[in-house]
């Protein structure tokens, strides 16, 4: 199976500040990788896929790049709202893996 | 709007089988542009995906599972489950139903259910 690792794995950042989070595949996933975002006792929500589309509804200060191994998740301007567990999964082989999550926290 | 919702016992024996169901509203199981997936998180810990099943019947499991697992549709209903057998305490977990894209570049998880609590214990 495809072993994805996400770094870091806690992230202090200030409201209004960028917040960049990476995803790696141990192989090529090509641009099959997604990106939730995951608060406490609620289901993920799906913010990218593709590597770089947004989903339906994400404000635009989110934005994934990305292809291959290495991939990217920018938060533009941190706000309240964006203090959480985000995840990366590929969506290129069965089965389908996940990372195990950067925590993005108010510094 | 498509919404998922999971259904099942919240407590389950040890060795006993461990069977959810999740009804789907908004859009049709049996439409083709979708996999049916179930992916589990325990608590404090990350997302496994556990399977999917298409409307043609394939499915794919997660060969790391310990416990065999089946998944099955029931079109009349719009429905989908889960059965996981011999369940052992590593079973416990928030259980999550979840719609995913079959035609590329659209294969993400983009529907979710609410997630139901399920513990394993005598």
């Amino acid at each position: 199976e495809i072993v994805m690792t996400q770094s870091p794995a806690t992230l202090s950042v200030s409201p209004g500040e960028r917040a960049t989070l990476s995803c790696r595949a141990s192989q090529s996933v090509n641009n099959n990788l997604a990106w939730y975002q995951q608060k406490p006792g609620q289901a993920p929500r799906l913010l990218i896929y593709g590597a770089s589309t947004r989903a339906t509804g994400i404000p635009a200060r989110f934005s994934g790049s990305g292809s291959g191994t290495e991939f990217t998740l920018t938060i533009s301007s941190l706000q309240s709202e964006d203090f959480a567990v985000y995840f990366c999964q590929q969506c290129d082989n069965w089965p389908r893996t996940f990372g195990q999550g950067t925590k993005v926290e108010i510094k | 709007q498509v919404q998922l919702q999971e259904s099942g016992p919240g407590l389950v024996r040890p060795s006993q089988t461990l069977s959810l169901t999740c009804t789907v509203s908004g859009d049709s199981i049996s439409s083709g542009s979708y996999y049916w997936n179930w992916i589990r998180q325990p608590a404090g810990k990350g997302l496994e995906w556990i399977g999917r099943i298409y409307i043609s019947g394939s499915t794919n499991y997660n060969p790391s599972l310990k416990s065999p697992v089946t998944l099955s549709l029931d079109t009349s209903k719009n429905q989908f489950s889960l059965n996981l057998k011999s369940v052992t305490a590593a079973d416990t977990a928030v259980y999550y139903c979840a719609r995913g894209g079959s035609h590329h570049p659209f294969l993400a998880f983009d529907v979710w259910g609410l997630g139901t609590t399920v513990i394993v214990s005598s």
